[in-house]
């Protein structure tokens, strides 16, 4: 059975850093491209960073690049997001999704953490 | 960026009865799209892919179609645990790929 399960989230102040965890199971982690998507207090999904199987390719949301860093390391199944420079509108639910084989929808997604970015 | 708009915001529907939700793209997406489900409190769950593909473990009560700017979610008899929130996604434009803003289907 897939697992995601993110940690890392709480509250922080505006400019201040943090880093999210997502520890994965259940499948062969190394053969995946992996995703970081928000969800604002209830407002829709937004795509915020992807890496390939390998690292080779990482891509970016406008709204976070130069601030985040996603990362993983697939000798511990783990996928990370460092984020610094955090502000207001970073609040949000995290989840760490699963990119499809071959393809660039999310199959498998963690059940989210969150990040309040509040002074 | 390509904007996803569905319609309508809030739908409602009573158990039993089908559902059709829509999907539009600003731009054609080709056949690049992808329906969630999401309930109170959980993650999304893929349910569509490639506009018509159901995901593993999807009933076939829910179907896709559409293709190039115009997708169609129906849910052919709903039952309970189908009220939530359903949102679409386009991924041609990857890795720019973007949401709609989600139809919260209810009961009626």
């Amino acid at each position: 059975e897939v697992q995601l399960v993110e940690s890392g989230g709480g509250l922080v102040k505006p400019g201040g850093s943090l880093r999210l965890s997502c520890a994965a199971s259940g499948f062969t982690f190394s053969s995946y491209s992996m995703n970081w998507v928000r969800q604002a207090p209830g407002k829709g999904l937004e795509w915020v960073s992807s890496i390939s199987s390998s690292s080779s390719y990482i891509y970016y949301a406008d709204s976070v690049k130069g601030r985040f860093t996603i990362s993983r390391d697939n000798a511990k199944n783990s996928l990370y997001l460092q984020m610094n420079s955090l502000r207001a509108e970073d609040t949000a639910v995290y989840y760490c999704a699963r990119g499809a084989a071959m393809d660039y929808y999310f199959d498998y997604w963690g059940q989210g953490t969150l990040v309040t970015v509040s002074s | 960026e390509i904007v996803m708009t569905q319609s309508p915001a809030t739908l409602s529907v009573s158990p039993g009865e089908r559902a059709t939700l829509s999907c539009r793209a600003s731009q054609s997406v080709s056949s690049n799209l992808a329906w969630y489900q999401q309930k109170p409190g959980q993650a999304p769950r893929l349910l569509i892919y490639g506009a018509s593909t159901r995901a593993t473990g999807i009933p076939a009560r829910f179907s896709g179609s559409g293709s190039g700017t115009e997708f169609t979610l129906t849910i052919s008899s709903l039952q309970s645990e189908d009220f939530a929130v359903y949102y679409c996604q386009q991924y041609n434009n990857w890795p720019r790929c973007t949401f709609g803003q989600g139809t919260k289907l209810e009961i009626k």
